[in-house]
């Protein structure tokens, strides 16, 4: 398995709250994402990363902001939680944008 | 923009039954193709991947899949199901954007469950 943890894995916050999950790689890839799955939507892109302090907004970016300041980490916050951001998040990982990517083991987020 | 879909959200097999997933793109350039698995509370597991070259391309777990780009398909098969198949999966199409930057973009997925 590549080296990729997602921290937490579980969380349960209220809305309203800020909210950081964390994505660190141990494969020194140069590009990272962050992806939402929903049922019936299958997997969505909301930021992606092609290196440190260089990154760009996917398909469904509204609510969420990110940040790399490190080539091994990549945090996707939440700056005020919604319940409709209550979802299954999931970083990847790519060596190169043209080959497969990688996936972590996912983070259940629940906003009450 | 390129898309991704994916008929049926679910699909039923008998044990050693044929198993077709079905995947059509669009796209306005050459993209490469991706099917991958999900099995329950973990992340998604590549498949197989078509980028350039032979458009039938073999991956893991004995399935298969077809390039057919007059179709704009890339059907997911495998010849015998087995219980382990069980999962989900995910049909993903990348492109080249202007910028020279790519990104995976998913299709919903179908649910493959596999009747003993």
């Amino acid at each position: 398995d590549a080296g990729i943890t997602q921290s937490p894995r579980h969380k349960v916050t209220e809305t309203g709250t800020p909210v950081t999950l964390r994505c660190h790689q141990t494969e020194n890839h140069r590009y990272m994402y962050w992806y939402r799955q929903d049922p019936g939507h299958g997997l969505r892109l909301i930021h992606y990363s092609y290196g440190v302090k260089d990154t760009d907004k996917g398909e469904v970016s509204d609510g969420y902001s990110v940040s790399r300041s490190k080539t091994e980490d990549f945090l996707l916050t939440l700056e005020s939680a919604t319940s409709s951001q209550t979802s299954v998040y999931f970083c990847a990982i790519s060596a190169l944008g043209n080959t497969e990517a990688f996936f972590g083991q996912g983070t259940r987020l629940t906003v009450v | 923009a390129q898309s991704v879909t994916q008929l049926g959200s679910h699909v039923s097999v008998s044990e050693g039954a044929l198993v077709l997933l079905r995947c059509n793109y669009s796209s306005s350039v050459p993209p490469y193709l991706f099917w991958y698995v999900q099995y329950p509370n973990q992340g998604l597991q590549l498949l197989l991947k078509y980028t350039t070259g032979a458009t039938l391309v073999k991956g893991i777990n004995g399935f298969e899949a077809e390039f057919k780009k007059s179709e704009t398909s890339f059907h997911l098969t495998k010849p015998s199901a087995h219980m382990s198949d069980a999962a989900e999966y995910f049909c993903a199409v990348s492109v080249e954007a202007d910028t020279g930057r790519r990104a995976l973009t998913f299709g919903s997925g179908t649910r493959l469950q596999v009747q003993p």
